[in-house]
């Protein structure tokens, strides 16, 4: 099973600034790579797949990049609403489908 | 516009049963495969089980293997999930996800998520 790591936990940032976020694989995954977004009480977001292929109606503020073992989400400047929980996770070796256990992007 | 429906939320005592359903529209239901994903409370998101579009092929975790059950009616647009022998660690919503394609890799891309609906194991 592939075993898939986020970081960090938590990231407090402004509107405004720009969000790093990481994931990596515990074995190559190529590019084989989704990004969610889940908010509150709300189901999750195909955000991007392929590691760096937006979902239909994702701003263009949402990109992504990496492949093998190390990934990144970038938010270039944050809006209010993308504080939530961001969660990537592989499909290059399944079953099973295996996430990473999030990262919470909050208001500073 | 593709819309997940989940039903069949319940409180349930342990080893008890359940069926969970989830009605699709919005696209041909018969061409993607179709997960199930759970997500503990305050936990983050666990997949359960994924079935192929011809309903052939049929994957589970391995904390689910062996109680649980996925199927799909294509000609009803629905896919369910049985959920025998249950345990307290099952408690959590369920939700549905079409995928992006049929199995390997598209298979894997969950682009669309029902709103999702909990199950609760308690006695």
């Amino acid at each position: 099973e592939i075993v898939m790591t986020q970081s960090p936990a938590t990231l407090s940032l402004s509107p405004g600034e720009r969000a790093t976020l990481s994931c990596g694989a515990s074995q190559s995954v190529g590019s084989n790579l989704a990004w969610y977004q889940q908010k509150p009480g709300q189901a999750p977001r195909l955000l991007i797949s392929g590691a760096s292929t937006r979902a239909t109606g994702i701003p263009a503020r949402f990109s992504g990049s990496g492949s093998g073992t190390e990934f990144t989400l970038t938010i270039s400047s944050l809006q209010s609403e993308d504080f939530a929980v961001y969660y990537c996770q592989q499909y290059s070796n399944w079953p099973p489908i295996t996430f990473g256990q999030g990262t919470r992007l909050e208001i500073k | 516009e593709v819309q997940l429906v989940e039903s069949g939320r319940g409180l349930v005592q342990p080893g008890g049963s359940l069926r969970l359903s989830c009605a699709a529209s919005g696209f041909t239901f018969s061409r993607f495969a179709m997960s199930w994903v759970r997500q503990a409370p305050g936990k983050g998101l666990e997949w359960v089980s994924s079935i192929s579009a011809s309903g052939l092929s049929r994957y589970y975790g391995d904390s689910v293997k062996g109680r649980f059950t996925i199927s799909r009616d294509n000609s009803k647009s629905t896919v369910y999930l049985q959920v025998n022998s249950l345990r307290a660690e099952d408690t959590a919503v369920y939700y549905c996800a079409k995928a992006a394609g049929d199995m390997i890799t598209l298979g894997g891309i969950l682009s669309s998520w029902g709103q999702g609906t909990p199950v609760t194991v308690s006695s």
